[in-house]
């Protein structure tokens, strides 16, 4: 079953500009992960935030989470021709269980 | 970071044959693997999660009897496509479980398995 859901389903954006992606979920969560995948690849994980969190940083990344709102948002700053991906934000509702995807956003970032 | 592969990496096989997929963790132990289909341009859908020692659990909608799964091991899990059909060409995908983070619930994941039925 689907948990999350991303918005926008795609965005197209030129290298440098920042790229905002947001995720809403529905039931209480043990924490938030953040994925990106190259067309036809596997997965690379980004960033985990945990419930009790409300902003961490790598890097270029920066992703906020609202449990009040039950959504979370992914920044990329600067962004770069090789962002160019899909991004998920998969949920937990509790340690050990399985992480349930959002939708995803398609980012396309041109040159 | 730990390492899960999958094997094959592609398979392309004839209606009505079976397929079995391996989804092996490399550096550490998992008692639990999950196993994922991802549809091209859609999201990754949970089908089962798999126990070492006991039977699988598969979320609704997905056919047991059609994805037979084995974890036999702490390090492997297999996912058997019996009498495959063109509708069942996916990507699969298996994720693990590291006993020593379960606070954190990070999960590894395979490369993915790409399945085409002829």
């Amino acid at each position: 079953s689907q948990q999350g859901e991303e918005d926008p389903q795609a965005l197209s954006i030129q290298e440098g500009e920042n790229a905002t992606m947001n995720c809403s979920y529905k039931t209480s969560i043990n924490n938030l992960q953040w994925y990106r995948q190259n067309s036809g690849r596997g997965l690379v994980h980004l960033i985990l935030i945990r419930s009790n969190e409300r902003e961490k940083h790598s890097g270029r990344l920066r992703v906020t989470l609202d449990t009040s709102k039950k959504s979370s948002s992914l920044l990329i700053t600067a962004s770069r021709a090789a962002d160019t991906a899909s991004y998920f934000c998969a949920t937990d509702r509790q340690a050990g269980t399985a992480l349930i995807f959002g939708k995803g956003t398609t980012l396309s970032v041109s040159s | 970071g730990a390492v899960v592969s999958q094997h094959p990496s592609w398979v392309i096989c004839k209606s009505g044959t079976s397929v079995k997929i391996e989804c092996r963790s490399l550096d550490f132990q998992a008692t639990t693997m999950f196993w994922y289909r991802q549809f091209p341009k859609q999201s990754l859908m949970l089908m089962a999660t798999s126990n070492e020692g006991s039977k699988a659990t598969y979320e609704q909608g997905v056919e047991k009897d059609k994805f037979l799964i084995n974890h036999a091991s702490l390090t492997l899990s297999t996912l058997t496509v019996t009498s495959a059909h063109p509708e069942d060409s996916s990507f699969y995908i298996c994720s693990a479980r590291d006993l020593t983070t379960v606070s954190y619930n990070e999960q590894f994941f395979g490369p993915g398995t790409r399945l085409t039925v002829l």
